[in-house]
């Protein structure tokens, strides 16, 4: 049972250009939600997160959107840049159920120079 | 702030052998965590500790795997005996938790990349 879902296996932006990845979930319990970015050979490093009280969190380039009656997060990037480049996956999880995270399976971001 | 830190980064074995793996968290972190990322998949929770107590280890497959965090602060994974599928990266993970601001977020380590042949 997939509770998180990133359908888009992969996404390529020009350089400069906005990024989208998308997420969806099924459970509706889930008060938080993170974005992680990995490099190959490094773990996954934190991102942004926000809380399902809220629908829009920013810093930096990157911007999360929640649509909780949609059960859909978001993340953007503006502007993208080389760097950028990775497999990024959005996670969500509960308080009540001790933090523990579920992960979906993936995005991996090519940025174009 | 050191990150956290795990050993080894690679390990290739045979199946039916035994393997461990070695983490150590941020510093001040109650709550570590221990993933299975398998090629092309997201982390999948293997076992949640809180201190030195066990939270959640309901996807540890218990016949083959074990983990232990004495004193709350290091730990370790053990795979005995390994299987083909137990090919995967292991990530360690932690936190600040378990409530507060924030809490929730989880600062992994590099991950050990385990091969199984």
């Amino acid at each position: 049972d997939q509770q998180v879902k990133q359908n888009s296996p992969s996404l390529s932006v020009q350089e400069g250009r906005i990024s989208i990845l998308n997420c969806d979930y099924t459970n509706s319990m889930f008060d938080y939600f993170l974005w992680y970015k990995k490099y190959p050979a490094e773990g996954p490093t934190f991102l942004i997160s926000i809380s399902s009280i809220k629908d829009k969190n920013e810093d930096g380039r990157f911007t999360v959107f929640l649509n909780k009656s949609a059960k859909h997060l978001s993340l953007h990037i503006v502007p993208s840049q080389p760097g950028d480049s990775a497999v990024y996956f959005c996670a969500a999880g509960t308080q009540a159920a001790g933090n523990k995270l579920t992960f979906g399976g993936g995005t991996r971001v090519l940025v174009k120079p | 702030e050191a990150g956290v830190a795990q050993s080894p980064r690679y390990k290739i074995i045979e199946k039916r052998q035994s393997v461990a793996f070695w983490c150590n968290p941020i510093s001040g972190h109650a709550t570590l965590y221990w993933y299975q990322q398998i090629l092309g998949q997201g982390p999948k929770l293997l076992i949640q500790f809180q201190n030195n107590g066990v939270v959640d280890d309901s996807q540890l497959p218990k016949d083959r795997f074990s983990a232990e965090r004495l004193k709350g602060v290091d730990s370790t994974l053990k795979i005995q005996p390994a299987k083909l599928e137990d090919s995967a990266v292991y990530l360690c993970a932690s936190s600040p938790g378990p409530s507060g601001l924030h809490s929730y977020e989880q600062y992994f380590g590099p991950g050990t990349r385990l091969t199984v042949t």
